[in-house]
């Protein structure tokens, strides 16, 4: 069981906005920023979201981060079929000097 | 372009040793630490270590302390993960990723993957 909680699904439609959900506690998400990656299937995490709401280069910009207290969101608009994966937050622990994830959250695009 | 070019599948039987590798390449190797995370079948990802290929630095999750050993050759920018004595248990999808540091931190270059698979 991870200390960091996501649901364990979500789906939407084409066209639609969504939102994934991450909650920990105050030492955990409220301690330190959250990343988000994206596993499309069979392939390797990438990185979506760093530093809360920040996206690396080429990520479109359908994906948002943002974070308050001890909750993180990860919002996509504009829902393509193409982004149907899983999905897992992270923030990292200090007093582990290592990463913590989400349980991850399977999307699926109906 | 940075790029980490893992090893490629590996089947093995329980009690055997393993040792998988992550090349490194289109940034400074040496500069980086480089980390290890399982995914096992149909689960979610576990942070098992990292390593700072400079002075060899390890960091291990308290819950693969003990049961891997993370090493890096740095003149040839490759880290490595290894096992001593392999269990049905260890199958799984494991990944290299660099860490990107400073003031935050995340993984930001994944490796390809590399499955392992224990079974007698």
């Amino acid at each position: 069981q991870s200390v960091l909680t996501q649901p364990p699904s979500a789906s939407g439609t084409p066209g639609q906005k969504i939102t994934i959900s991450c909650s920990g506690s105050s030492s955990k998400i409220g301690s330190n920023t959250v990343n988000w990656y994206q596993q499309l299937p069979g392939t390797a995490p990438k990185l979506l979201i760093y530093s809360n709401n920040q996206r690396p280069s080429g990520v479109p910009d359908r994906f948002s981060g943002s974070k308050s207290g001890t909750s993180a969101s990860l919002a996509i608009s504009g829902l393509q079929s193409e982004d149907e994966a899983d999905y897992y937050c992270a923030v990292w622990d200090d007093s582990l000097n290592g990463p913590v994830f989400g349980g991850g959250t399977k999307l699926t695009v109906l | 372009e940075v790029q980490l070019v893992q090893s490629g599948a590996e089947v093995k039987k329980p009690g055997e040793s393993l040792k998988i590798s992550c090349k490194g390449s289109g940034y400074s190797f040496s500069n980086y630490w480089i980390g290890w995370v399982r995914q096992m079948p149909g689960k979610g990802l576990e942070w098992m270590g990292i390593m700072y290929p400079v002075d060899s630095d390890t960091r291990y999750s308290p819950s693969f302390q003990g049961q891997v050993t993370i090493s890096a050759d740095k003149s040839i920018t490759t880290a490595y993960l290894q096992w001593s004595s392999l269990k049905a248990s260890d199958t799984a999808m494991y990944y290299c990723a660099r860490l990107q540091g400073g003031n935050e931190y995340y993984f930001d270059f994944w490796g390809q993957g590399t499955l392992v698979t224990v079974s007698s």
